[in-house]
Parts: C-alpha cells; sequence; structure tokens
C-alpha cells in the first residue's frame, strides 16, 4: 500500500528558506500515471494547489507563488521536494505531499489526489 | 486565478440529501471534466472522494455523487450519515497557466 510521509523543519525564520521533502514506500515514484503534488492550509482556512511534477522533472506551479517555488525529485531515493523562497508568517500552514493517478482518468489532467501524507506543519517565525 | 466558490456550510439531518456547490469560471470548471472533490475531518488529510467530475474511487460509498452544469460543479450525499460531518473542498483543472484550484471549502453539519 503507498504511503507519503512528509520531512524537514517545523520553524523556518522569515526571509529564508523552507525545505520539504515526501517519502514515497510502497510504490515507486516513476509510476507512468502519477504525479507528485504539494498542498498547503493555513490555519483555519483552506487548501492552496503548491505545484506537482512528474518523475521525468516536468514542473506545474501555482502563478501567485511560482517565483519562490521549487519542486524537484529523486528517483534514487524515491523522494520528491518543496522548496519555498523568501519565506513570511503568509506561508504558516500545514503542508501536504500527495499522489495524483491519471490512470482510471482519461485524461492527464483529471484523476485526483488520492494518496495523502498525514502533513507536516511549518511556522514561520523568527 | 480566484478560488472557486463554495457555500460556507450546509447542513442535514440523518438520512437526508445535501448538495455543495462549486462554481467557477468557463476557464477552470466550464472549461473542463476534471473536477475533483475532498472530505477532510478535523485534523486529519483531505481524502478523495470524487474525480473527473462524477467517478468514484474503489472504496467511496455510492451516497458520494457528483455532476456538473455549466461553470457550476456539485456534490451530492444521499442518506446522511453523522460521520459525513466535515469540510469538503472542491479543485478543478484550470489550464496550463494555472494548472489546479481548489474550492473555498463548504463544512457539512449532520444536524
Amino acid at each position: 500500500q503507498l504511503q507519503l510521509q512528509e520531512s524537514g523543519p517545523g520553524l523556518v525564520k522569515p526571509s529564508e528558506t523552507l525545505s520539504l521533502t515526501c517519502t514515497v514506500s510502497g510504490g515507486s515514484i516513476t509510476s507512468s500515471s502519477c504525479y507528485w503534488g504539494w498542498i498547503r492550509q493555513p490555519p483555519g482556512k483552506g487548501l492552496e494547489w503548491i505545484g506537482s511534477i512528474y518523475y521525468s522533472g516536468s514542473t506545474y506551479y501555482n502563478p501567485s507563488l511560482k517565483s519562490r517555488v521549487t519542486i524537484s525529485v529523486d528517483t534514487s531515493k524515491n523522494q520528491f521536494s518543496l522548496r519555498l523562497s523568501s519565506v513570511t508568517a503568509a506561508d504558516t500552514a500545514v503542508y501536504y505531499c500527495a499522489r495524483r493517478d491519471v490512470g482510471f482518468s482519461s485524461s492527464w489532467r483529471g484523476g485526483g489526489m488520492d494518496v495523502w501524507g498525514q502533513g507536516t506543519t511549518v511556522t514561520v517565525s523568527s | 486565478q480566484s478560488a472557486l466558490t463554495q457555500p460556507r456550510s450546509v447542513s442535514g439531518s440523518p438520512g437526508q440529501s445535501v448538495t455543495i456547490s462549486c462554481t467557477g469560471t468557463n476557464s477552470d470548471v466550464g472549461g473542463y471534466n476534471y473536477v475533483s472533490w475532498y472530505q477532510q475531518h478535523p485534523g486529519k488529510a483531505p481524502k478523495l472522494m470524487i474525480y473527473d467530475v462524477s467517478k468514484r474511487p474503489s472504496g467511496v460509498p455510492d451516497r458520494f455523487s457528483g455532476s456538473k452544469s455549466g461553470n457550476t460543479a456539485s456534490l451530492t450525499i444521499s442518506g446522511l450519515q453523522a460521520e459525513d460531518e466535515a469540510d469538503f473542498y472542491c479543485c478543478s483543472y484550470a489550464g496550463s497557466y494555472t494548472p489546479y484550484v481548489f474550492g473555498t471549502g463548504t463544512k457539512v453539519t449532520v444536524l
């Protein structure tokens, strides 16, 4: 059974870079029908899609964060990562990694995020 | 790209049906048949309930159904049960510039 686990610092100082890693277990990150993404949820607020990556390295970003976000993949470690630069208090949130499987969809744009990590809380504060 | 619009809350008694709307534009919900729905209980990760507007993943009860008309997608919960009380979010593909956008979220209360 595929599982995802986020890891990284829980506290980041303003203006620094937030770095998180998602480890995939019980399956391969090189699955041809899967995209791997990051979603965040500020305290008491809704979900925000940050971006996603395919194992080949193709990336897709939320334009509101694009200038600060980098998502990368390490197939040898079965991991993908998020870097968010120049963070402020507004970046304080629970960060989730998730798999989007398009295997049962008619398009690579479809499917749904069917496996999620448990989420990790990141606080931006000095 | 603005978040898709959902009602803040809906409620119903056990056994009743409730419908949650998700309104976007012809650049997202109306332009593609790639709407998904997620259920989130407090302190938990979201769970996929519907994808591609109306398809149910394995294991999701058939009480949950999805549909779309124009720029509005809908999630209907039939035979409401206590465990359905949660927050629900829609999500739509929105084109190559803004690939995915979530809805504002709806709290479902079982009376």
